[in-house]
């Protein structure tokens, strides 16, 4: 069982919806992220939530929009997306963003665009 | 440009028999590395880790092995079972990048009977 949480499992959304995409996790850690998965590509980094503020932007296109309304939880809003944007959308979440710590993921939610 | 690549897409091993699993990388700042296993519908599962201060970390039936020399780490599972059938990613990361996890392309391990 992950101990990081993610709804909904699946999306369709057409490219005029608002939806949003949610992450939970209860362990006290301090550090959450969104990742964005291709089939058959390795996770890619998207944005990086330290003690609630947002520390990295990998130049994520404005559509994506996060948010860290407290410690234990991450949204992101979507507006707007386009068909090359269906993926699978993974949080995760690590004790700190000190050095020599796991990051543990959710399973993530699958993204599809009309 | 990528830093960390494991060059075997798949590989095929009997139960009980060893897995070896490779992984190389060519930035010299990355001084923590990990192992993930995805399952199909799941989100990466961590393993093992191993920071650059040691060469060798265990635990239970998988092993890591860091060559820092040769910039090459490699995941051992002893013995393997049909359960550790998965894709599995390498991941570093380095103190300057602190938690931004780079990751391999990944390799697709399937434990025969």
């Amino acid at each position: 069982d992950t101990e990081v949480t993610q709804t909904p499992k699946h999306l369709v959304m057409g490219m005029t919806n608002k939806k949003s995409l949610k992450c939970e996790q209860h362990m006290g850690h301090r550090a959450m992220y969104w990742y964005k998965q291709k089939a058959k590509k390795p996770p890619e980094l998207m944005f990086v939530y330290s003690y609630e503020k947002l520390s990295i932007n990998e130049s994520v296109p404005s559509r994506f929009s996060p948010e860290c309304p407290n410690s234990s939880l991450l949204n992101l809003h979507l507006h707007a997306l386009q068909p090359e944007d269906s993926a699978l959308y993974l949080c995760a979440s690590s004790y700190d963003r000190g050095g020599n710590q796991p990051q543990h993921f959710g399973d993530g939610t699958r993204l599809s665009i009309l | 440009d990528q830093q960390v690549k494991q060059n075997s897409p798949s590989l095929s091993v009997q139960e009980g028999r060893i897995s070896i699993l490779n992984c190389d990388y060519t930035n010299s700042m990355f001084d923590y590395f990990l192992w993930y296993k995805k399952y199909p519908a799941e989100g990466p599962t961590f393993l093992i880790s191993i920071s650059s201060i040691k060469d060798k970390n265990e635990d239970g039936r998988f092993t890591v092995f860091l060559n820092k020399s040769a910039k090459h780490l490699s995941l051992h599972i002893v013995p393997s079972q049909p359960g550790d059938s998965a894709v599995y990613f390498c991941a570093a990361s380095g103190t300057g990048t602190a938690s931004k996890l780079t990751f391999g392309t990944g390799t697709r391990l399937q434990v025969t009977l």
